[in-house]
């Protein structure tokens, strides 16, 4: 099936800093990748729409000046945290959208292993 | 906007018993999709199920189906011959077209005991 990678897995950085997530689909193209973030013991909150070649769209509430979004290619999309603080401590997970499939009439989103974003 | 519900924080099976998980959703969409995704420790969201609206038929996957109730807006999932490995948090969740943006519902714990 398909698979999508995140790296890092886990990463702890310091206040004010910037972290940078990556999502990269590897067996298959996405033109479009999506962006959730998920608090402990909580469910997850789509943060933005990622389209390749062109603007994300974030949702409602979500900084997009913090929360860079960058979609360069079919295979990668890129979320970086802009001077991080704790309260954006989260563990993050992208998901992409996958090839028509045929036997379902339908396309299929696939899910990444999600990163664990530490601020110290 | 879409919101989806998921009434039952945890809720615990015996081995081999059957569990139901409530699910209900708002939307003012006549076509959409629902699923059922699986989060076991690993955290990597793993897809259950799922039931596109304009079918009657209720879905099912092995030991999962589905109650697919539309006029309702109720969309529970079962588990039947319920295994260890079944333990995990389960997220209801909805779409508005194959693979767009995904609503999630808060999610149930469950936890299957030997």
């Amino acid at each position: 099936g398909a698979v999508v990678s995140q790296h890092p897995s886990w990463v702890i950085c310091k206040s004010g800093t910037s972290v940078k997530i990556e999502c990269r689909s590897l067996d298959f193209q996405a033109t479009t990748m999506f962006w959730y973030r998920q608090f402990p013991k909580q469910s997850l909150m789509l943060m933005a729409t990622s389209n390749e070649g062109s603007k994300a769209t974030y949702e409602q509430g979500v900084e997009k000046d913090k929360f860079l979004i960058n979609h360069a290619s079919l295979t990668l999309s890129t979320l970086t945290v802009t001077s991080a603080h704790p309260e954006d401590s989260s563990f993050y997970i992208c998901s992409a959208r996958g090839p028509w499939v045929l036997g379902a009439g339908s396309y299929e989103q696939y899910f990444g292993p999600g990163t664990r974003l530490t601020v110290t | 906007a879409q919101t989806v519900t998921q009434s039952q924080p945890e809720m615990s099976v015996q081995e081999a018993e059957t569990v139901t998980l409530s699910c209900t959703y708002d939307t003012s969409e006549n076509n959409y999709y629902l699923f059922w995704y699986k989060q076991p420790p690993s955290r990597q969201m793993i897809l259950v199920i799922r039931q596109e609206a304009y079918k009657q038929q209720n879905a099912t996957e092995n030991r999962f189906s589905v109650n697919f109730q539309k006029a309702a807006k109720s969309f529970s999932l079962k588990i039947s011959d319920s295994q260890l490995g079944d333990t995990a948090m389960y997220f209801c969740a909805f779409s508005k077209a194959a693979g767009n943006k995904l609503t999630f519902g808060g999610g149930t714990r469950v936890l299957v005991k030997p």
